[in-house]
């Protein structure tokens, strides 16, 4: 039973334009939500996250916004850029004041983003 | 400062083979990670140490496999005997104390093929 869907497995875009990737839970108990960038052949590196008290996280040219209601959260990256072509993982966890204990991410399959010169 | 160091980088067995994968975590991380991505799939939470003590193992597929982190440094995860299923990419992950959460740092993973 997965938690995290990413319904899109590759998203392509031109360079400038906004990338928008998209990500649907269906444990409420999670409370902070992530996206990692992975390039191949190295480990996923953190990006941007958001807790569930927030609807919006901004961080240069990536935001997170959440929808606690629909359950799902998206990354907008704008503008776009060829060296943000990766495969994207959107992951969610429970903290501590969730009744979580570690913090072990629960993550969805991936989209791979390639961004066009 | 040194990120997450994995050995080996590629294991190739057979079935019935014997692997054992290293991790490194960040230097003073308490908080050390295994997951593992099949194919195709999500990246899957294995197990979690607090220094040297398993804190949870509820992502372990079943017996044949077995993480140890003695004196709270490196951590090795023995797969015994390998399954063709057991092929994947190994990561792990460190963070530091778990009071906020901390963001985990990945290691480049170990991919292991069991032909």
């Amino acid at each position: 039973d997965q938690q995290v869907k990413q319904n899109s497995p590759s998203l392509s875009v031109q360079e400038g334009r906004i990338s928008i990737l998209n990500c649907d839970y269906t444990n409420s108990m999670f409370d902070y939500f992530l996206w990692y960038k992975k390039y191949p052949a190295e480990g996923p590196t953190f990006l941007i996250s958001i807790s569930s008290i927030k609807d919006k996280n901004e961080d240069g040219r990536f935001t997170v916004f959440l929808n606690k209601s629909a359950k799902h959260l998206s990354l907008h990256i704008v503008p776009s850029q060829p060296g943000d072509s990766a495969v994207y993982f959107c992951a969610a966890t429970k903290g501590l004041n969730s009744g979580g204990s570690n913090y072990k991410l629960t993550f969805g399959k991936g989209t791979l983003l390639t961004v066009n010169p | 400062e040194a990120g997450v160091t994995q050995f080996p980088s590629h294991s190739v067995i057979e079935k019935g083979q014997t692997v054992t994968l290293r991790c490194d975590p960040i230097s003073g991380h308490d908080n050390l990670y295994w997951y593992r991505r099949v194919m195709g799939k999500e990246i899957k939470f294995l197990l979690h140490f607090v220094k040297e003590s398993k804190q949870d193992e509820s992502g372990m597929p079943n017996n044949r496999f077995l993480a140890e982190r003695t004196g709270g440094t490196y951590s090795t995860l023995k797969v015994q005997p390998a399954e063709l299923e057991d092929s994947g990419v190994y990561f792990c992950a460190s963070s530091q104390r778990l009071a906020n959460y901390n963001e985990q740092f990945f290691g480049p993973g170990t991919r292991l093929t069991v032909l």
